[in-house]
């Protein structure tokens, strides 16, 4: 079936630790997306990539990283954990500005 | 750059009743807007969305929406409010050109009492 695919779907995660949220996509979208949900904030924009080998900052991009080697994967790295990213993440891709994003089923994060 | 606005992060409906689903838009450009929606603990799935061309725009389970540039909106409507239309509502935009980011608004939550 085709879309996109999070992983882990739920973490609890020490504060200090590195974390790599993974983001796969088989639509071969160009675009693709990282959001974080939070209460009464709705979704802001972490990260996104236009193409592979390019990306731009969102919102809030402070204390995380992207890449994007290649069209499919578009991986979110916490470089060191803090409670204030407790949150639910959640990937997106469209094939472009003017067309459905496609958003996965999210990570749960905790960060304690 | 590009924002929006929801007005009113919590609406409560009858069921059978008009929903309306507040939604203004700033964007230096022309810009694509849609409407989201998210069942709880689900991620979310496009209801409708405006490109170019008729400005009232139809998407799934009867769900409405009209660009109106002059008043920078695109309200949400349906005529009669179901029982499983509550959930999160988030409307966005993107630009026409330029960069391909998607910004949310923060999200009403539309409650249908019986």
């Amino acid at each position: 079936i085709a879309g996109i695919t999070q992983a882990p779907t739920s973490q609890i995660l020490a504060a200090g630790r590195r974390m790599t949220l993974r983001c796969t996509q088989d639509m071969r979208h160009n675009a693709m997306y990282w959001y974080r949900q939070d209460l009464g904030l709705g979704l802001r924009l972490i990260h996104y990539s236009n193409t592979a080998g390019t990306t731009g900052k969102g919102e809030v991009p402070d204390g995380y990283s992207v890449s994007r080697a290649n069209t499919d994967d578009f991986p979110l790295t916490l470089a060191s954990a803090v409670p204030s990213q407790t949150s639910v993440y959640f990937c997106a891709s469209s094939e472009g500005s003017n067309t459905e994003a496609f958003f996965g089923q999210g990570t749960r994060l905790t960060v304690v | 750059a590009q924002s929006v606005t929801q007005l009113g992060s919590h609406v409560s409906v009858s069921e059978g009743a008009l929903v309306l689903l507040r939604c203004n838009y700033s964007s230096s450009v022309p810009p694509y807007l849609f409407w989201y929606v998210q069942y709880p603990n689900q991620g979310l799935q496009l209801l409708l969305k405006y490109t170019t061309g008729a400005t009232l725009v139809k998407g799934i389970n009867g769900f409405e929406a009209e660009f109106k540039k002059s008043e920078t909106s695109f309200h949400l409507t349906k005529p009669s409010a179901h029982m499983s239309d509550a959930a999160e509502y988030f409307c966005a935009v993107s630009a026409l050109r330029g960069a391909q980011k998607l910004v949310f608004g923060q999200g009403t939550r539309l409650t249908i009492n019986p």
